[in-house]
C-alpha cells in the first residue's frame, strides 16, 4: 500500500547533538513534502516544504530536510539540537493531485539539558 | 488573515450515543476540509476530506461520517458511538486543488466510555 514511513518512532538526544529523522515514501510521480512539529499542548505548525526546485529545503528553528528523489525520501536534519526542540515530528506527503496529505506514523523527540 | 476553529475541545459522551464534531473556517473560500485523527504511535490518519459543499471523499470504513453543509463548514459525525473512536480528532484546512500546506484547528478530544 502506499504510504509514508518514519523510522524512528522515539529518539532521545542530549543539547547540541546532531539530528537526523527519516521519511520515505512510496508514490510516484510528482509529490509535495512536508515536515510538521507539535510541540508538547500545541497543535500542529509546519516546520518546512518541498514543492520544486533546490531539494534541499531550509525551514523554521534551524531545521532543514534533503529531497532525494531516487530514494523516495525527505530526512530532516538539524545540526544541533536544543532542549526546546522536544516536540513530535511528523512527515507528510501529498501525492499527485494536491488534494490530501498522507502522514507518518511520526517521531518523539526527547532532548535532554 | 485565515483562521479555523473547531469544537468542542473536549467531549465525554458515553458508549451508543450520537456525535458532532463542527469546525469552520473563516477569511478563505472554497477551501479543501479534512478530519484527521491522531493516536499515539500511529500518526495522524486521514477520515475524510472534501473539495466542495456535499462533496465527500472518505479514506477509512469506520462507524463515522462527514459533511459539508456550507462551504466553510466541515462535520464530522456518529450515530452510535463505539470505544474504538476514542481519539484527538483534527480538522484542517487547505486551499484548492494546487500544492500547499495544511492549517490544523486546535483539535477536539473525545473519550467515549
Amino acid at each position: 500500500a502506499q504510504s509514508v514511513s518514519q523510522h524512528n518512532h522515539h529518539v532521545i538526544l542530549s543539547e547540541a547533538a546532531s539530528l537526523e529523522l527519516g521519511c520515505n515514501y512510496s508514490y510516484g510521480g510528482t509529490v509535495n513534502l512536508f515536515w510538521y512539529v507539535q510541540y508538547p499542548g500545541q497543535h500542529l505548525q509546519l516546520l518546512l516544504k518541498y514543492f520544486s526546485g533546490d531539494p534541499l529545503v531550509k525551514g523554521i528553528k534551524g531545521f532543514e530536510a534533503e529531497f532525494i528523489k531516487s530514494k523516495f525520501s525527505f530526512n530532516l536534519r538539524k545540526p544541533s539540537v536544543q532542549w526546546s526542540d522536544t516536540a513530535e515530528y511528523f512527515c507528510a506527503v501529498t501525492p499527485t493531485g494536491f488534494q490530501k496529505l498522507v502522514f507518518g506514523t511520526g517521531t518523539r523527540l526527547l532532548v535532554s539539558p | 488573515s485565515q483562521t479555523i476553529h473547531q469544537w468542542p475541545a473536549t467531549l465525554v459522551q458515553p458508549v451508543g450515543s450520537p456525535l458532532s464534531l463542527e469546525c469552520t473556517v473563516e477569511g478563505t473560500s472554497n477551501p479543501n476540509l479534512y478530519w484527521y485523527r491522531q493516536a499515539a504511535g500511529r500518526g495522524l490518519q486521514l477520515l475524510f476530506y472534501s473539495v466542495g459543499i456535499g462533496q465527500i471523499s472518505s479514506e477509512v470504513p469506520q462507524n463515522l461520517s462527514a459533511s459539508r453543509p456550507q462551504d466553510r463548514q466541515f462535520i464530522l459525525s456518529s450515530k452510535k458511538l463505539l470505544l474504538s473512536d476514542s481519539g484527538f480528532y483534527l480538522c484542517a484546512w487547505k486551499l484548492g486543488n494546487q500544492a500547499g500546506e495544511l492549517f490544523f484547528g486546535e483539535g477536539s478530544r473525545l473519550t467515549v466510555l
